[in-house]
């Protein structure tokens, strides 16, 4: 039975950063996708990137170039990403994935962590 | 980058069709996967590889994938499919992961 479990909620002050963890159990950790999905009130789902653990590589989302870092660490099975610069506009639920793919192309998110929410104000 | 566009929303009354596209270039070139978000829940997959069901997915899930448009039709619609559902493919250009803007199912 594939699990993912978020870290708790956390409130920030704009500027800051925010670490949220996901720490997965069954299935293979080292060679399935680990995906970060936000959600921000009144906005559809929105990619930050992902990393596939045994190979250590995470690949960002265009708009989160230079603000987010995905690491993982195979020994606790936990997949951490970090968020910077906070502002009102990163204000949302952040949602851990696994992803699975048959040809490590177009991948699909059948396991989800059970939501992370993040609030900027000061 | 690669824009995928829904409606809105769509309204069907219990028992009937429901059918809500995924619309982007070429998209039938592309592989395109499913979710249902209920109100305060994670996604739930519902199709994946344009028409694959998930094991526990009813079959009145189905998709559809051609041209520019990917459909997911959802058939004798119930209460319970009322929830927001979103459309996701993986751009081969960009080597991104884009999700579509969403269609929120109302249940008359």
């Amino acid at each position: 039975q594939v699990q993912l479990v978020q870290s708790g909620a956390e409130v920030k002050k704009p500027g800051s950063s925010v670490k949220v963890s996901c720490r997965t159990s069954g299935g293979s950790f080292g060679h399935n996708l680990i995906t970060w999905v936000r959600r921000a009130p009144g906005q559809g789902l929105e990619w930050m990137g992902g990393i596939v653990p045994r190979s250590g590589r995470a690949n960002y989302a265009q708009k989160f170039q230079g603000r987010v870092t995905i690491t993982a660490d195979e020994s606790t099975r936990t997949v951490q990403m970090e968020l910077t610069a906070l502002t009102s506009d990163d204000a949302a639920v952040y949602f851990c994935a696994r992803g699975s793919s048959g040809d490590s192309t177009n991948y699909y998110f059948d396991y989800w962590g059970q939501g992370t929410l993040v609030s900027v104000s000061s | 980058s690669y824009v995928l566009t829904q409606p809105p929303s769509v309204s069907v009354a219990p028992g009937r069709t429901a059918r809500i596209t995924c619309g982007g270039d070429d998209i039938g070139n592309k592989i395109v996967h499913w979710y249902q978000q209920q109100p305060g829940q994670a996604p739930v997959l519902v199709i994946h590889y344009d028409s694959d069901r998930p094991s526990g997915i009813p079959e009145r899930f189905s998709g559809s994938n051609s041209g520019n448009t990917a459909t997911l039709t959802i058939s004798r619609v119930e209460a319970g499919d009322e929830a927001e559902y979103f459309c996701q493919v993986w751009d081969r250009n960009s080597g991104q992961i884009v999700f579509g803007t969403g269609t929120e199912v109302i249940v008359l």
